[in-house]
């Protein structure tokens, strides 16, 4: 098993660009979490989806960031005309089921804005 | 929603002594409270977690206990070592679907 794989692990882009991130989960998981690392900050919640579906979006920003959980394929998180302030790591976590006991984050992507 | 605090933010011990990292909650309706390590520029990883209906639970040289009155909750790491050096994260998961609130780290540094 691979593991909770995402990609790309560094993503370098200039401020009005879009910035897209991958993550595919562990196999036979069907939920996924996304979360946001500022330096020396904690993990806060983005969003959190299930196939096809986003059950929870409270802490993602109205504005220029969506994501998505196809049928098929990788949850990708998207962020529009980034700006500086969007540097960060960003996680994904999958599991298998709602229960938060089976959370297995991927190694993130260090997003860096220019 | 869910407010976990986390203290201290850094924490330095020599090898061997005791290092103790305290969290409070704020939702009553909290039920689930795991702790995760992250080393420097790693994922985090789970090492142990408690539920509400237990007060402690020991992993080895881990351990973590939970006052539900008083909504806080603590990790315990005895006999440190430097490979125990990481940032430590606690959280807490409430609501339907159990999401997963963290603190903000405590960074924890084993002086050997």
């Amino acid at each position: 098993n691979a593991g909770v794989m995402q990609n790309p692990r560094h993503l370098v882009r200039r401020r009005g660009q879009e910035a897209r991130l991958r993550c595919s989960p562990m196999k036979g998981h069907s939920h996924v979490y996304w979360y946001r690392q500022l330096p020396e900050e904690g993990l806060k919640f983005m969003v959190y989806l299930q196939k096809e579906n986003i059950i929870d979006e409270s802490g993602m920003p109205k504005e220029r960031f969506s994501a998505e959980f196809p049928k098929e394929g990788p949850s990708i998180l998207r962020i529009q005309q980034v700006v500086r302030g969007d540097s960060a790591a960003y996680f994904c976590a999958s599991s298998p089921d709602s229960t938060p006991e089976k959370l297995f984050f991927g190694s993130g992507t260090q997003l860096s804005v220019l | 929603g869910e407010n976990v605090e986390q203290h201290p933010s850094t924490l330095s011990v020599q090898e061997g002594d005791s290092a103790v990292i305290k969290c409070t909650y704020s939702d009553s309706a909290s039920n689930y409270f795991p702790w995760y390590k992250q080393e420097l520029g790693k994922r985090p990883q789970l090492i142990i977690d408690i539920r509400s209906n237990v007060g402690e639970k020991k992993d080895q040289r881990i351990a973590v206990t939970l006052n539900k009155t008083a909504k806080h909750f603590s990790l315990h790491i005895t006999e440190t070592q430097p490979e125990d050096s990481a940032v430590y994260f606690c959280a807490a998961s409430s609501g339907g679907y159990q999401k997963v609130t963290f603190g903000t780290g405590t960074k924890l540094q084993v002086i050997p």
